[in-house]
């Protein structure tokens, strides 16, 4: 079956500027995490959705949030772009909330220029 | 969730086994030990996972200690696909909504 899906890949916006990203889990998968991966920070935790319930949030500005749709799809959206917002975001889906393993996808590579 | 502490990098020549420790000397009874890696430019990828006793699956091999305090992923044939960043990460499983918490990591590189 198909993995997960992030769009789009790349991304180049500017300070100020907001971003909407999404992500289409695995089939059947209804709990969806997102990530940030900076150099200087590595792995951080975002938060989970699971049945469009956010269930954990890291600890992130309120510029950070998500949704979830009733498909499991999942969207975030940082809003104000600040340079340090440049990273990989990772979303990771799994059967349900906090399952074992967590199957990720290739990620959305975010510029803030 | 328990802290975990893994060399910053290793080698291993092609065709060995590698073997990657990790130190989680605080983790409590109720602690699943994981392993993910991430190869350059992707996602990490789930490896294998285990409470206290062996686990073995098509990837790996998981050794924890008897007194959990430490564990080894074993990669039995290592291939220059298998170079990466490989997390240890230690935490409740079922039942809780605790997201993975991924530390620096061991970068293996397998070398030709």
């Amino acid at each position: 079956k198909a993995g997960v899906t992030q769009t789009p890949r790349y991304l180049i916006k500017t300070r100020g500027q907001q971003v909407t990203l999404s992500c289409s889990p695995i089939s059947g998968h209804r709990s969806v995490s997102w990530y940030q991966q900076t150099p200087g920070q590595g792995l951080q935790f975002l938060f989970e959705y699971f049945s469009e319930t956010q269930r954990n949030k890291g600890n992130f500005p309120g510029r950070f949030s998500g949704r979830q749709f009733s498909n499991s799809r999942s969207e975030m959206n940082v809003s104000t772009l600040e340079l340090g917002d440049s990273a990989l975001y990772l979303c990771a889906s799994s059967l349900v909330a906090s399952y074992n393993e967590q199957f990720f996808g290739p990620g959305t590579r975010l510029t803030v220029l | 969730d328990a802290k975990t502490t893994q060399p910053p990098s290793m080698d291993c020549a092609e065709g060995r086994a590698a073997n990657l420790p990790c130190n989680h000397s605080t983790i409590s009874g109720n602690e699943y030990v994981y392993w993910y890696r991430q190869i350059h430019s992707q996602g990490p990828q789930y490896i294998i996972h285990g409470l206290k006793n062996n686990e073995t699956n098509e990837m790996a091999s998981l050794i924890i200690t008897e007194d959990r305090k430490s564990s080894t992923l074993i990669l039995p044939h290592a291939t220059l696909r298998d170079t990466a960043v490989y997390y240890c990460i230690v935490r409740v499983s079922l039942g809780s909504a605790r997201q993975l918490t991924f530390g620096s990591g061991t970068q293996l590189t397998v070398l030709p």
